[in-house]
């Protein structure tokens, strides 16, 4: 059975900080997927990694794929308040389509 | 360009009411479904999905069932309510392999 571990489950940061929220997965999938949840509202796609050393970003936030250590990172650099939301890391069962989510981080940015 | 339409957004039923949610796809055909549930403060917990008209999987033994009448989409039933099907509940689509979209969910209080 796969497991989506997340951390931390909750971060509270100041702007202009930097941190990086962990995801690690139990399987050997060389997919990983981010989400962003605002509150009361859906989830909306921020990342899609396909493969080892894959790398993404877009303006402040940074998600990058280990698929030998199963780990995935969501780094923020320079947090601002927008950036407060829920962050969901996801990953594909061995077989099939179905995704296992992690329990989410819920971060948010101080000003 | 495809898009995901859930109704209604907010519902409050009485325990012991049926139920009926649904999601339409628009701009894509034979999409893999889902319906996850996320209670509040929750991470997202997946209910069926199906991969084609009548196919549907069931992740979670529960009082809740799901039908495809048709290719774009996925309805989500029960008889009779219970207390603990309050939630938000979320349908979702992909082409398989890769990230899953999201519907602007409904919000299910059920008192």
């Amino acid at each position: 059975e796969l497991k989506v571990e997340q951390n931390p489950l909750f971060l509270s940061m100041q702007e202009g900080k930097n941190y990086t929220i962990y995801c690690n997965y139990s399987t050997t999938s060389d997919r990983l997927y981010w989400y962003r949840q605002d509150p009361g509202k859906s989830l909306e796609s921020l990342f899609v990694l396909l493969s080892n050393g894959a790398v993404k970003q877009e303006g402040r936030l940074m998600a990058s794929l280990d698929t030998k250590a199963r780990l995935s990172t969501l780094h923020i650099t320079a947090a601002v308040h927008d950036l407060s939301a829920t962050y969901f890391c996801a990953g594909p069962l061995e077989y099939g389509n179905k995704l296992v989510f992690g329990a989410g981080t819920i971060l948010r940015v101080k000003s | 360009s495809q898009t995901i339409h859930q109704w209604p957004a907010t519902l409050v039923q009485p325990v012991g009411s049926p139920l009926s949610l649904e999601c339409t796809v628009e701009g894509t055909s034979n999409p893999n479904l889902y319906w996850y549930r996320q209670a509040a403060g929750r991470g997202l917990q997946l209910l069926f999905y199906s991969v084609g008209i009548g196919q549907i999987s069931s992740e979670v033994p529960q009082n809740l069932s799901a039908s495809r009448p048709q290719d774009r989409q996925f309805i989500l039933s029960s008889k009779k309510l219970l207390l603990s099907d309050s939630g938000f509940y979320l349908c979702a689509w992909d082409w398989g392999g890769g990230s899953q979209y999201f519907g602007p969910g409904t919000r299910l209080l059920v008192l």
